[in-house]
């Protein structure tokens, strides 16, 4: 089954201790991506993988690093989260971004104390 | 450069029919459209690509105008299903990422 999976679903931390959360895909897409999603804010781009070791930054990279050693993981890293990164967030990835489908993970909720 | 959707809610007697827009101030390579139930991932609904297309399934269709670099959503005969938050997503250009509206709220009531 095609899908997109992330870890872990749910995530309470406090301020300043370094957090991961994975996400990985079976579909074998170039493309990935790291979305937060806020209340009234919709769905912004934290950053983006055209392809294994090529990343860029989105529209709200600050606070958050990416990785991409193998195609099919793009792991989101918090090197010290901070209460505003209190936010739902979803990875996606895509054969294109402007082209094709975005097949989103179910998302993780993460609170910082 | 965020689009613009309009408007930020709705509410629908089942049966009725919506229209949901989304706006850019630069041109529009394509259009994608999501639907979102809450708590969770968003749902793809289709893309357009610029060329002025219209696509549809079921009741559910989509126009894009290039000229006025705006997407249509039309939603007819509304069903308690369609309820949830519908966000368009636009790309400038073929290589370029996407780039979410801030959603629409669609509530059908019975």
């Amino acid at each position: 089954e095609a899908q997109v999976t992330q870890n872990p679903r749910y995530l309470i931390t406090v301020t300043g201790k370094k957090l991961t959360v994975t996400c990985s895909q079976n579909m074998n897409h170039e493309y990935m991506s790291w979305y937060r999603q806020d209340p009234g804010l919709g769905l912004r781009q934290i950053y983006y993988s055209m392809n294994v070791e090529v990343t860029d930054k989105g529209d709200v990279p600050e606070g958050y690093k990416v990785s991409r050693k193998e195609k099919r993981n793009f792991p989101l890293i918090l090197e010290s989260p901070s209460p505003n990164q209190t936010s739902l967030y979803f990875c996606a990835s895509s054969s294109r971004f402007s082209t094709d489908t975005q097949y989103f993970g179910p998302g993780t909720r993460l609170t910082v104390l | 450069q965020q689009p613009v959707q309009s408007p930020q809610a709705v509410i629908l007697r089942e049966g009725e029919d919506a229209v949901i827009n989304c706006s850019s101030s630069k041109a529009l390579y394509s259009v994608h459209w999501y639907r979102q139930k809450h708590g969770e991932a968003p749902v793809f609904l289709m893309i357009l690509l610029k060329g002025g297309e219209q696509k549809g399934h079921d009741k559910i269709s989509a126009s894009f105008n290039e000229k006025k670099q705006q997407s249509s959503l039309y939603l007819t005969a509304s069903q308690l299903s369609y309820s949830g938050t519908y966000f368009c997503g636009t790309t400038y250009n073929a290589g370029n990422m996407l780039t979410f509206g801030g959603g629409t709220r669609l509530m059908v009531k019975p």
